[in-house]
């Protein structure tokens, strides 16, 4: 079974409205990072939170972790239709590997 | 200039076929890494180098060969190419503290007919 589990699989909200999506593990971890793709490119790196960490906000971007119950949530501000991508979690168990999750289609109207 | 770069961005080919996929990367970065995303966008890793040694081989088949010449590239070649290797192919590199962010390359779209 995969590592990382986004939710939900899909999306779709209005421009200005908050987007939230959540990720699920199974194992420990040292880090977890959030990435971003828009359709047909790659994956863009948007916020690394630690293990000892609880919140962290990078501009729009809140992202909290609750390693007690193995989970973490990304929300955006104020979304805006070029916020319009697919989103991933990352788990880093501190070897050579992340462990991508199933992604959480975002979709904002304008 | 390109952080991470891939060739070719697309490749369409037959079954039984070999091929290569060629990445660079001008970040300074210790580790690279090769990723395959499925029609399903699941994102599954394949390979990680560091230093140009191989660190992780993910159970892919023997098929696919990676091959670090130097620490700036990491390729990846395909035998007998068969018609599930259709996919995404990304490229990474990260420092080689990898704890840090994954730069990603623009990725190389395989279709095997």
């Amino acid at each position: 079974s995969q590592q990382g589990e986004e939710d939900p699989q899909a999306l779709s909200i209005q421009e200005g409205e908050n987007a939230t999506m959540n990720c699920s593990y199974k194992t420990s971890i040292n880090n977890l990072q959030w990435y971003r793709q828009n359709s047909g490119r790659g994956l863009v790196h948007l916020i690394l939170i630690r293990s000892n960490e609880r919140e962290k906000h990078s501009g729009r971007l809140r992202v909290t972790l609750d390693t007690s119950k193995k989970s973490s949530s990304l929300l955006i501000t104020a979304s805006r239709a070029a916020d319009t991508a697919s989103y991933f979690c990352a788990t880093g168990p501190g070897t050579y590997k992340y462990i991508f999750g199933t992604g959480t289609r975002l979709k904002v109207l304008a | 200039d390109t952080a991470v770069s891939q060739t070719p961005k697309y490749l369409v080919t037959q079954m039984g076929n070999d091929k290569s996929i060629k990445c660079e990367q001008n970040l300074g970065h210790d580790t690279m890494y090769w990723y395959k995303q499925d029609s399903k966008k699941f994102l599954k890793i394949m390979f990680s180098y560091n230093n140009k040694e191989l660190i992780i081989n993910e159970t892919v088949p023997n098929r696919f060969s990676p091959k670090s010449p130097d620490k700036a590239h990491l390729n990846l070649h395909i035998n007998s190419l068969e018609l599930g290797d259709s996919a995404v192919y990304f490229c990474a590199s990260s420092q080689e503290d990898r704890k840090g962010p994954q730069f990603f390359g623009p990725g190389t779209r395989l279709t095997v007919l």
